[in-house]
């Protein structure tokens, strides 16, 4: 398995501002994921971030609004750009291929507020 | 894309009994994967399971692919079990290069001590 660290755990912002949430992992990974938890809702997969190339979107999820970065086999950053208060949710980063496989471990979570 | 429905959607339960929680897909998989989300928010691992049978401690599961369903099986429940249960499938892309998880709508168990 992975220990996965996120910063930070959790955030109140301002509609109109960014964030930019923080992925640690202590090891080197092939995939990282990122998803969405709104609240009460269950998870939806944002975008596959994988190092040395552009991140791949899912249907309704868009580079402008959720920019990503992964410029290692450890980190990536998931940014939440010009926010609204239906941007509130959990968003959570994940791993996989630690062992060469399919399962995927999680972060903490970042529990995100927008006011 | 993929289906993955859960059942029952909601469970209370009486500390000490025991329950089964269901998960259909609608397509074949290349995995599938059982998660506790405690009342923290925190995802816990609980079973990688592509078929087969698993156990562990107080819980085991049983994925039967070629049926396209899973059941997580909960023993002797105690209060820490509470929080939301999820099933999560794995497909590669048409490309074969990436894969994602698609989660179900999850169980909320409920336990009354």
């Amino acid at each position: 398995s992975a220990v996965i660290s996120q910063k930070p755990s959790r955030d109140i912002c301002q509609r109109g501002t960014s964030l930019t949430i923080q992925c640690q992992v202590d090891s080197q990974v092939t995939m990282m994921f990122w998803y969405r938890q709104q609240p009460g809702q269950s998870l939806t997969l944002i975008a596959t971030a994988n190092q040395g190339s552009e991140a791949t979107y899912e249907s309704g999820f868009v580079i402008d609004k959720f920019p990503i970065s992964r410029p290692n086999l450890t980190f990536s950053t998931l940014t939440v750009s010009n926010m609204s208060p239906e941007d509130s949710s959990i968003y959570l980063c994940s791993v996989s291929g630690t062992e060469g496989g399919y399962e995927q471990y999680f972060g903490p979570g970042t529990r995100l507020t927008v006011t | 894309g993929i289906q993955v429905e859960q059942s029952p959607p909601d469970l209370i339960l009486q500390e000490g009994a025991n329950s089964t929680l269901r998960c259909n897909f609608s397509d074949s998989v290349n995995n599938l994967q059982w998660f506790h989300q405690n009342p923290w928010g925190q995802l816990i691992n609980l079973f990688y399971i592509p078929s087969g049978t698993k156990q562990n401690g107080r819980l085991s599961a049983t994925t039967v692919a070629t049926e396209r369903y899973s059941l997580l099986y909960i023993s002797s429940s105690q209060t820490t079990d509470s929080g939301v249960y999820f099933c999560a499938v794995v497909q590669r892309d048409s490309g074969g290069s990436n894969y994602k998880l698609t989660f179900g709508k999850g169980t909320l168990l409920t336990m009354n001590p």
